[in-house]
Order: C-alpha cells, then structure tokens, then sequence
C-alpha cells in the first residue's frame, strides 16, 4: 500500500521559503510523476507543479501567477522522497499543501495516491 | 489557459442522483478525473479517465465526457457521499494539470 506524508513547518515568516518534504512508503518514486497541490481555506485545489523521477520538473506558469518564478521541486530517490521549496512566500501562500502521485510515464494520468496534506500558514 | 468550469453547489435528496458538470471547450477531446474531497480529508480518486472506477469505488460513481462537457454521476445518493467534488484534465498545450473550482454536494 502506497503511502505519502507531507512533512515541513506549518509557520513560515513572510519573504522566507516555504520547505516541505515528501515521503513515499509502500512503493518507489521510480517511473511516476509527482505533483505538489495546494489549497487555501475553503477554495478549490491549485495545481503548483510536477517533478518526474529523473529530476525534470514543470511548475504552473500564468500570466496573473508567480509561482513560476518562485517554485522549485526535486526528487531524492535514495531516499523516496520529493521536495518542495517556494521562495519570498506571502500571506496568499497560506494554504494546505497535498504531495500526490500521478501517472507511470503519463501525464495525463490521475492522481491516485495523496498525502493526507500539510497546513502552512505564512504570518510574521 | 484551460479553464474548467464546475457549479458551485449541488444538492440531492436521500437515495436520488446526482449530477455534477465540468465544462470547458473541447474537454470531451481530454481525459477527465474526478476526486471527492470530505471536510478536513485529503482528496480521493472516484472516477479516472472520463468513466473509469478505481478499486474500492461504489458503482453508483459514474462518469461521462463528450462535446464540451464532462459529468460526474452518484446514483442512490447516501448522506456520507457529502462531500466536494473536483474534476481534473490534464493540457497538453500547456503542459499543465487543471482543476475545477470544486462542486459541494449536500445531501437533503
């Protein structure tokens, strides 16, 4: 049984990055894609990015959005676990944050495993 | 950018159907998932590729896509499928995963 747990501070100071970590159980990070979700308080789930197996990563880019510019994802595979950093945070980064597995090899796959999500909110 | 678009809310009594759309154009060209999210709980994977059901899903999940809308189906609605619904495509255009802005269904 597949098994991700979110892991970082649940405080973080305005304009200092946001570190969270992944763990994978149960199977490896191999093969598959993983995504970071987050979802602020009573709002929808934002997709922020992927991170392939091999490190290749592909982060939300749109023109009102600059999560882009702020976002890194890696993958340690000795130690099955992803990471998430996302740099000069600010008050609308506060939010849950979800780690989930997409597809083997496929993009377009559903997200079948999830964290159970972390909360972290940004305040001085 | 890809926009889906969901009802905000959807309400259903005991044991009727429910039905949750997920709009946008030519969505019926992409493969559409769906997950249900409880209060307080981490998303959960109900329906995958436009009408496929995981293993432990109820059959009374459903789910259709065609033209430009995709559709979510609860049959013999129960109070604990309460929950809010998400649909999900991946763009191939932009390389991007896409989220709708979430459906609450109540059950009267």
């Amino acid at each position: 049984q597949v098994q991700l747990q979110e892991s970082g501070p649940g405080l973080v100071k305005p304009s200092e990055t946001l570190s969270l970590t992944c763990s994978v159980s149960g199977g490896s990070i191999s093969n598959f894609y993983w995504s970071w979700i987050r979802q602020p308080a009573g709002k929808g789930l934002e997709w922020i990015g992927r991170v392939s197996d091999s490190g290749m990563t592909n982060y939300k880019s749109n023109f009102n959005s600059s999560l882009r510019s702020r976002v890194t994802m890696s993958v340690d595979t000795s130690k099955n676990q992803v990471s998430l950093e996302l740099a000069s945070v600010t008050a609308a980064d506060t939010a849950i944050y979800f780690c989930a597995r997409g597809g083997q090899n496929n993009r377009a796959s559903a997200f079948d495993h999830w964290g159970q999500g972390i909360l972290v909110t940004v305040s001085s | 950018s890809y926009v889906l678009t969901q009802p905000p809310s959807v309400s259903v009594a005991p044991g009727q159907t429910a039905t949750i759309t997920c709009g946008a154009e030519n969505i019926g060209r992409k493969s559409v998932h769906w997950y249900q999210q409880k209060p307080g709980q981490a998303p959960v994977l109900v329906v995958y590729d436009d009408d496929g059901r995981p293993s432990g899903i109820p059959e009374r999940f459903s789910g259709s896509n065609s033209g430009n809308t995709a559709t979510l189906t609860i049959s013999r609605v129960e109070a604990g499928d309460e929950a809010d619904y998400h649909c999900q495509v991946w763009d191939s255009n932009s390389d991007h995963v896409v989220f709708g802005g979430g459906t609450k269904l109540s059950v009267l």
